[in-house]
């Protein structure tokens, strides 16, 4: 099946600092989702983004599926910003529907 | 709009004993819904996912079984737990189209003692 890679595993920032963090996968892809799960455990959707590029407040993020990599740019980070970060890509599963693989996550910490 | 709901939010259950999760979407029509679910530490891995009533589609071999008796339910079972079913258990659910995002609920954390 598809592999999903996130780097870098752990990040530590002060607060104030910019990220990026970054997804590679094997394949060609349908789909691609950033989520942030927050220490209680919900899975926020951040982008919808099989390609190109999307931004949202402080956070924007790339795709560029000819290359088989997302980028998720996080700038002037908070202390609300931390949780571990999830790429996920969807892949066809027939019967109208696919499934997401998930990348094992980047866990930040911003600190004060 | 669209809402998903999941509960309960959070279960202890012995090893051996049965379990039913109830996960409903609310605004949308025949959503296609998955079940996932999160060993500590871990990304998430798909369990089930299902396009329709009746219709359940299952990845990975496992002691757990789920079921869609009507359009926006989804319920995810076992006969008898093991120590193995622990972790966290999310929803999900999307329109029923290609290449459209998930949208999670916010899970059941399960502890098997």
């Amino acid at each position: 099946g598809i592999q999903v890679e996130q780097s870098p595993p752990d990040l530590i920032l002060q607060e104030g600092a910019n990220s990026t963090l970054r997804c590679n996968f094997s394949d060609s892809v349908n789909n691609l989702q950033w989520f942030h799960q927050n220490p209680w455990g919900q899975l926020i959707n951040l982008f919808y983004i099989p390609s190109g590029t999307k931004q949202n407040g402080r956070l924007s993020a790339t795709t560029v599926a000819t290359e088989r990599y997302s980028l998720l740019y996080i700038s002037s980070s908070q202390t609300t910003d931390s949780g571990v970060y999830f790429c996920a890509v969807g892949t066809d599963s027939g019967a109208g529907s696919y499934q997401l693989t998930f990348g094992k996550g980047t866990k930040l910490s911003v600190i004060p | 709009s669209q809402t998903i709901h999941q509960w309960p939010a959070t279960l202890v259950q012995p090893v051996g004993s049965p379990l039913s999760l109830e996960c409903t979407v609310e605004g949308t029509s025949n959503p296609n819904l998955y079940w996932y679910r999160q060993a500590a530490g871990r990304g998430l891995q798909l369990l089930f996912y299902s396009v329709g009533i009746g219709q359940i589609s299952s990845e990975v071999p496992q002691n757990l079984s789920a079921s869609r008796p009507q359009d926006r339910q989804f319920i995810l079972s076992s006969k008898k737990l093991l120590l193995s079913d622990s972790g966290f258990y999310l929803c999900a659910w999307s329109v029923p189209q290609y290449n459209q995002p998930q949208h999670f609920g916010d899970g059941t954390r399960l502890s098997i003692l």
